[in-house]
């Protein structure tokens, strides 16, 4: 089964500062990987995903995520944090060939101070 | 407009009175699934359907079900709710499988079991 692992429920940044969110999965096998954001009373919006070809990924509002084979992990960045960061960050796994689920971690919430 | 539209927003029921949580999506899109979200758990999927009449259990089925009888719409049912099942769930919809297009989320269907 796979697994995923998001380090720290809590990030606070400082707005301008660089925002790292860490994810992990478990896989034998390199599934496709995704970062989702929920913003408070909404559902889930599509940040990036990787599936094949280039390993760094660029996203929507200035988030990218590198995928690293050998540290088996797809850690999500942004240089610059704005206040409107701030949100529910989920990092989602779905095997290669059965790719009707996603396997979410936990969750990182991101507060942004001014 | 693209959307996933999940009712009711906001439910809270007595253990054990059957209810019935919507969802439809107008994108003609294949694939739905239900997810709940729980603190610390992430989102867990429930259900999925890959066409008309086709659904399988996934991670967390049990005291649930449901049903797909037309394309647009696949209606999570409890048939005897209960405490534990208090969550935030989630209704999503794709045109394939999500390695190859985005999933499109619902906004939530935040039920409280008392």
């Amino acid at each position: 089964a796979q697994s995923v692992t998001q380090l720290g429920s809590h990030v606070s940044v400082s707005e301008g500062a660089l925002v790292l969110l860490r994810c992990n999965y478990s896989s034998s096998v390199p599934p496709y990987l995704f970062w989702y954001v929920q913003y408070p009373n909404q559902g889930l919006q599509l940040l990036l995903k990787y599936t094949t070809g280039a390993t760094l990924v660029k996203g929507i509002n200035g988030f990218e995520a590198e995928f690293k084979k050998s540290e088996t992990s797809f850690h999500l960045t942004k240089p610059s944090a704005h206040m409107s960061d701030a949100a529910e960050y989920f990092c989602a796994v779905s095997k290669l060939g059965n790719d009707y689920k996603l396997s979410f971690g936990a969750g990182t919430t991101v507060t942004v101070r001014a | 407009e693209a959307q996933v539209t999940q009712n009711p927003r906001y439910l809270i029921t007595v253990t054990g009175k059957k209810l019935t949580v919507t969802c439809s999506q107008n994108m003609n899109h294949e694939y739905m699934s239900w997810y709940r979200q729980d603190p610390g758990l992430g989102l867990r999927q429930i259900y999925y359907s890959m066409n008309v009449e086709v659904t399988d259990k996934g991670d967390v089925p049990e005291g649930y079900k449901v049903s797909r009888k037309e394309k647009r719409n696949f209606p999570l049912i409890l048939e005897s709710p209960s405490p534990n099942q208090t969550s935030l769930y989630f209704c999503a919809s794709s045109s394939a499988g999500v390695g190859n297009t985005e999933a499109f989320f619902g906004q939530g269907t935040r039920l409280t079991v008392v």
